[in-house]
């Protein structure tokens, strides 16, 4: 398979843990993108990665959000002290090197995040 | 604040009709405009784009219409077929290269 995954696909964790999620995009891709989905909502950005170069990142992501692409390939979110609010879909995707304005951007599955 | 619109949460279409999933945005700045489908349990597909200086890309089946002065862009899809029941999204990129999306419409096309 050489689309873009994410794991876990699932995670429930305590108000107050400290979660970390992984995206591998495609192989080649140099642009990754995390999102976050709630109910009856479509993705709202939250950071953008050029290789290992964190070019943007959303005023929704809180100093508690923080995310890595060391090595520009695969990439981890990290969210400290979560709170029930945080629960979500996180979907991480990527764009190729190619790939101009515009491109299509390629989804991973998501990571569920439940914190109760 | 939401910058993409999609004000109708659902549709339901006939098998063979044509179905028209609107979109609205409030921002002028934006470069290219995009469609995704989504179904339950996996990650949004992408579907059709459109750059800003056109008004119209089609692709097979699957139309969009881009209207800057009214800042609104529509998908059609003809004739739609029941595998094209899902949600679509659609999504709008500024020059820093962050995509906003919409809330989606579910579409369910009725053999």
């Amino acid at each position: 398979d050489t689309g873009v995954s994410q794991n876990p696909r699932h995670k429930i964790t305590k108000r107050g843990q400290n979660v970390t999620f992984r995206c591998d995009p495609i192989s080649e891709h140099n642009r990754l993108y995390w999102y976050r989905q709630t109910l009856g909502q479509g993705p709202e950005f939250l950071t953008y990665f050029q290789n290992e170069a964190q070019l943007e990142k959303s005023r929704l992501l809180s100093d508690r959000f923080s995310a890595e692409r060391p090595k520009g390939s695969f990439s981890t979110l990290e969210i400290q002290r979560t709170e029930q609010g945080d629960s979500a879909m996180y979907l991480c995707a990527s764009i190729g090197l190619a790939g101009g304005p515009g491109s299509e951007q390629y989804f991973g599955p998501g990571t569920r995040l439940t914190v109760t | 604040d939401q910058q993409v619109k999609q004000n109708s949460p659902s549709l339901s279409v006939q098998e063979g009709r044509i179905s028209i999933l609107n979109c609205d945005y409030t921002n002028s700045m934006f470069d290219y405009f995009l469609w995704y489908k989504k179904y339950p349990a996996e990650g949004p597909t992408f579907l059709i784009s459109i750059s800003s200086i056109k008004d119209k890309n089609e692709d097979g089946r699957f139309t969009v219409f881009l209207n800057k002065s009214a800042k609104h862009l529509s998908l059609h899809i003809v004739p739609s077929q029941p595998g094209d029941s899902a949600v679509y999204f659609c999504a709008a990129l500024n020059t820093g290269n962050q995509f906003y999306f919409g809330t989606g419409t579910s579409l369910t096309v009725i053999p």
